[in-house]
């Protein structure tokens, strides 16, 4: 069983348009993340909901809107696509929200690309 | 400013060999520290993780050492394997961080046969 899923896979998309990614976990876990992986492997957090409440909102433009209608899902909604929304979107959870020592458990990955 | 970083983006190795892979950070303030591995075209796995009150731990085949003098964190991987081709991430978070890791750019394993 895939622990935290993501979909789509793959999305290409043009300027302009609006698009979703969907997440899911079935980890039993309380918070859950989006990252942004640039071409160049850089990894960056975009924002954390823990039940359901916003925690963290890295200074993102507000095209992004994250949901999370129930603790085991956060989806990503993009409004008004840009050529530099390009890249890779990982969700992921953790099991409790503010420990230092937390591990991140990721899903394999949306390659947004916009043309 | 704050940075996580990585001394070489690609190692390459001899398959049977080991792999040491490093990560300098600079925020004093570091308290947890994690190494990722990235194969491709899945998300980064949590490969083995160490407190700032340790300077060394062991998992399978991997080992972590923290030198908190320099601010410095190593990866060894021992006798390399051709599964272990990825990139590996380091990662930190630091007290009163929640969960906000932050993550270096990334090393390049590759495995020779």
């Amino acid at each position: 069983d895939t622990a935290v899923s993501q979909t789509p896979k793959y999305l290409v998309t043009q300027m302009g348009n609006d698009k979703s990614i969907k997440c899911e976990q079935n980890l039993g876990h309380d918070t859950m993340y989006w990252y942004k992986q640039d071409s160049k492997k850089f990894l960056k957090i975009m924002f954390s909901y823990n039940n359901k409440e916003l925690i963290i909102n890295e200074t993102v433009p507000n095209r992004f809107s994250p949901k999370s209608p129930d603790k085991a899902h956060l989806n990503l909604h993009i409004n008004s696509l840009e050529l530099g929304d390009s890249a890779v979107y990982f969700c992921a959870s953790s099991q409790v929200q503010g420990a230092t020592n937390e591990k991140l458990f990721f899903g394999s990955g949306t390659q947004l690309s916009v043309l | 400013g704050e940075s996580v970083g990585l001394h070489l983006p690609t190692l390459s190795v001899q398959e049977g060999d080991n792999s040491i892979i490093n990560c300098a950070y600079s925020n004093s303030a570091s308290d947890y520290f994690i190494w990722y591995k990235q194969e491709s075209g899945k998300g980064p796995q949590f490969i083995i993780d160490i407190r700032s009150n340790m300077d060394k731990r062991q998992g399978q085949r991997v080992t972590v050492l923290l030198n908190k003098t320099v601010k410095h964190l190593s990866l060894q991987i021992a006798a390399t394997q051709p599964g272990d081709s990825a990139v590996y991430f380091c990662a930190e978070n630091r007290v009163g961080g929640g969960n906000k890791l932050t993550f270096g750019t990334g090393t390049q394993l590759k495995v020779e046969l």
